[in-house]
């Protein structure tokens, strides 16, 4: 069984630029979540895929997008970085549902300049 | 609104046991636990659903009080390797359409040899 990937793991980018986070979901999974977590903080919610479509979005502006493909992995895509953008940023796969366990990959450190 | 979690950190000698507590002010369909080391993506410890179903590793106890929207995690006869932040992250009934776990600050745990 394959576990949740992510890459790149480490990225430097300066402010105005876009950045495109990839994520591999675990074998099985059809879902995938994307959290930011800042240094010292918990993860924040920015939003969920299943079956492509956009499942549900936390407190994030739409400068910050994704997609899903048909084999389940996923693109975090945010546009015009700012410098308060640098975070790590982590996806979960999971199975459907709010009783099902998110698992979550290494993460991407972005650090915006 | 994030869950509140208690204590903020703690430190123990190897052996020692500690409880962490995660408090919400919504109503909770379920609360996850995670620990994240250092530089390392969180890793799931337990799931505790309403209605009393867990599901999670063997050596790791928790409980739920659904009328207090509160739940606890114990750790018992603490090792080296248990040292990390520990994070709950709940999902309300009002979110129950999907999985958008909202997590609290953490809680760091030391524990000496």
């Amino acid at each position: 069984e394959t576990g949740v990937t992510q890459s790149p793991t480490h990225l430097i980018k300066t402010r105005g630029q876009q950045v495109t986070l990839r994520c591999s979901s675990q074998s099985g999974h059809n879902t995938v979540s994307w959290y930011q977590q800042a240094l010292g903080q918990g993860p924040q919610f920015i939003f969920q895929y299943y079956r492509e479509e956009e499942n549900g979005r936390g407190n994030f502006p739409p400068r910050f997008s994704g997609l899903q493909f048909p084999n389940y992995s996923s693109e975090l895509n945010v546009n015009a970085l700012e410098l308060d953008d640098s975070a790590l940023y982590l996806c979960a796969s999971s199975l459907a549902g709010p009783s099902n366990t998110q698992y979550f990959g290494p993460g991407t450190r972005l650090t915006v300049l | 609104q994030q869950p509140v979690q208690s204590p903020q950190a703690v430190i123990l000698r190897e052996g020692e046991d500690a409880v962490i507590n995660c408090s919400s002010s919504k109503a909770l369909y379920s609360v996850h636990w995670y620990r994240q080391k250092h530089g390392e993506a969180p890793v799931f410890l337990m799931i505790l659903l309403k209605g009393g179903e867990q599901k999670g590793h063997e050596k790791i106890s928790a409980s739920f009080n659904e009328k207090k929207q509160q739940s606890s995690l114990y750790l018992t006869a603490s090792q080296l390797s248990y040292s990390g932040t520990y994070f709950c992250g709940t999902v309300t009934t009002a979110g129950t359409s999907y999985g958008k776990l909202t997590f609290g600050q953490g809680t760091i745990l030391t524990v000496h040899p």
